[in-house]
């Protein structure tokens, strides 16, 4: 089955640097790779998605991208604020009707000091 | 995207007892629903996949007969644990997904926080 790996687990920056998390996955079938975020006691959000046919996708101060060939894909944050901090997760699965099944990673931590 | 609920939002039970969570499906009609249970400072861990009027597929090493799913319509699904434990103790998600063609995303719940007593 499909195997995703998250580093760091967790990360500390000053409030406006950048902060990258990355993560890969084994399964080459895998098209459809979601990063949540999920703040303390509540369910995970989805705040950006890329697809295997595309290699970035940018949302304001949140980008991905992704290298099919080495399987492996980063959530990259510009000018992080206090109200960032939270814990993050990738997940990759092979999407259409089966989006639901997602592999996730462990998570990563993400505390942004002002 | 979609919006989720989960009802109770937290609740606590004795041990030996059932608990049933609802997750409803608030914006539009979900084919396919999932149950994830997510241990403190733990990733989530996917528990089954619920197609309405069909029943729910577990995940290898979940207990069907004591996590009993119900996908009843297209806007609600049950979870319900029986006889629970103490180690039953966890956050539960629920997560939709309008399992269309060409629909690949899926939106979380608010979860629900299950404590064995």
């Amino acid at each position: 089955g499909e195997n995703v790996e998250q580093h760091p687990s967790t990360l500390s920056v000053q409030e406006g640097d950048s902060a990258v998390i990355k993560c890969t996955y084994s399964d080459s079938a895998s098209n459809y790779f979601p990063w949540y975020k999920q703040e303390l006691g509540k369910g995970p959000q989805l705040i950006i998605d890329i697809r295997s046919n595309v290699g970035e996708k940018k949302d304001q101060r949140i980008a991905v991208t992704l290298n099919k060939t080495a399987k492996h894909f980063s959530l990259h944050i510009t000018e992080t604020q206090p109200e960032d901090s939270a814990v993050y997760f990738c997940a990759a699965s092979k999407g259409n009707t089966n989006a639901g099944k997602s592999t996730f990673g462990d998570g990563t931590t993400l505390t942004v000091k002002p | 995207g979609a919006v989720v609920s989960q009802h109770p939002s937290r609740v606590i039970c004795k041990s030996g007892t059932s608990v049933k969570i609802e997750c409803r499906s608030l914006d539009f009609q979900a084919t396919t629903m999932f149950w994830y249970r997510q241990f403190p400072k733990q990733s989530l861990m996917l528990m089954a996949t619920s197609n309405e009027g069909s029943k729910a597929t577990y995940e290898q090493g979940v207990e069907k007969d004591k996590f009993l799913i119900n996908h009843a319509s297209l806007t609600l699904s049950t979870l319900t644990v029986t006889s629970a434990h103490p180690e039953d103790s966890s956050f539960y998600i629920c997560s939709v997904s309008p399992g269309l063609e060409f629909s690949y995303e899926q939106y979380f719940g608010p979860g629900t926080r299950l404590t064995v007593t």
